[in-house]
């Protein structure tokens, strides 16, 4: 158990449709980080917040927004869906301990657009 | 894109070392080596990670060249539940902007009976 907790676990949606996934980090952890894997693409970076500000994006399309609490969950919001939205959908934690920091995956969203 | 090469799998039986090798040849020298690997669809876990000297920890050990431009991750014994897809990744080990995991293809371990 990384501690790094994800909800729901499995979505179901239609094509056009607006979902929000959340992730409640580390006890902590200050950063965030979200990652989508899909069957052709691997697992790809999204988007990163730390202590409740953006700090870098990566592939993540203009239907989709994040943001992160004061109380540091952060959700992930994906509208307008499309089928090739079907993905896996992971949150990340971190915290910087000394010279280094390590991130620590929770276990995940389905996500499936019929 | 990934910074590393790895070969797509590769097996061992069960109970022995299995060693699992990465190619990293234009590492920089604030980057570090870490290694995740993926059980299934199950969110990766991290395994150990190092700068320049050998690391070992419960799970792993890590052998990183002299020059950095290679490291070898080892599972003393492995199990069946060893069978994973295994990724190296090379990365800047603080949380700033670019602090992000660039995931490969990795390798598929199969630990066999």
């Amino acid at each position: 158990d990384s501690g790094v907790t994800q909800t729901p676990k499995h979505l179901i949606t239609a094509t056009g449709q607006r979902v929000t996934l959340r992730c409640s980090p580390r006890s902590g952890d200050l950063s965030v980080y979200w990652y989508q894997q899909s069957l052709d693409q691997g697992l790809q970076f999204l988007i990163q917040y730390y202590n409740g500000e953006e700090r870098a994006k990566g592939n993540i399309l203009e239907r989709f927004s994040a943001q992160q609490f004061p109380d540091l969950h952060s959700e992930l919001n994906l509208s307008s869906l499309e089928l090739g939205d079907s993905a896996l959908y992971f949150c990340a934690s971190s915290t910087r301990i000394g010279g280094t920091d390590t991130q620590y995956f929770g276990p995940g969203t389905r996500l499936t657009v019929l | 894109d990934a910074k590393t090469t790895q070969p797509p799998s590769m097996d061992c039986a069960e109970g022995r070392a299995a060693n699992l090798p990465c190619n990293h040849s234009t590492i920089s020298g604030n980057e570090y080596v870490y290694w995740y690997r993926q059980i299934h669809s199950q969110g990766p876990q991290y395994i150990i990670h190092g700068l320049k000297n050998n690391e070992t920890n419960e799970m792993a050990s890590l052998i990183i060249t002299e020059d950095r431009k290679s490291s070898t991750l080892i599972l003393p014994h492995a199990t069946l539940r060893d069978t994973a897809v295994y990724y190296c990744i090379v990365r800047v080990a603080h949380t700033g902007a670019n602090s992000k995991l660039t995931f490969g293809k990795g390798i598929t371990l199969s630990v066999r009976p």
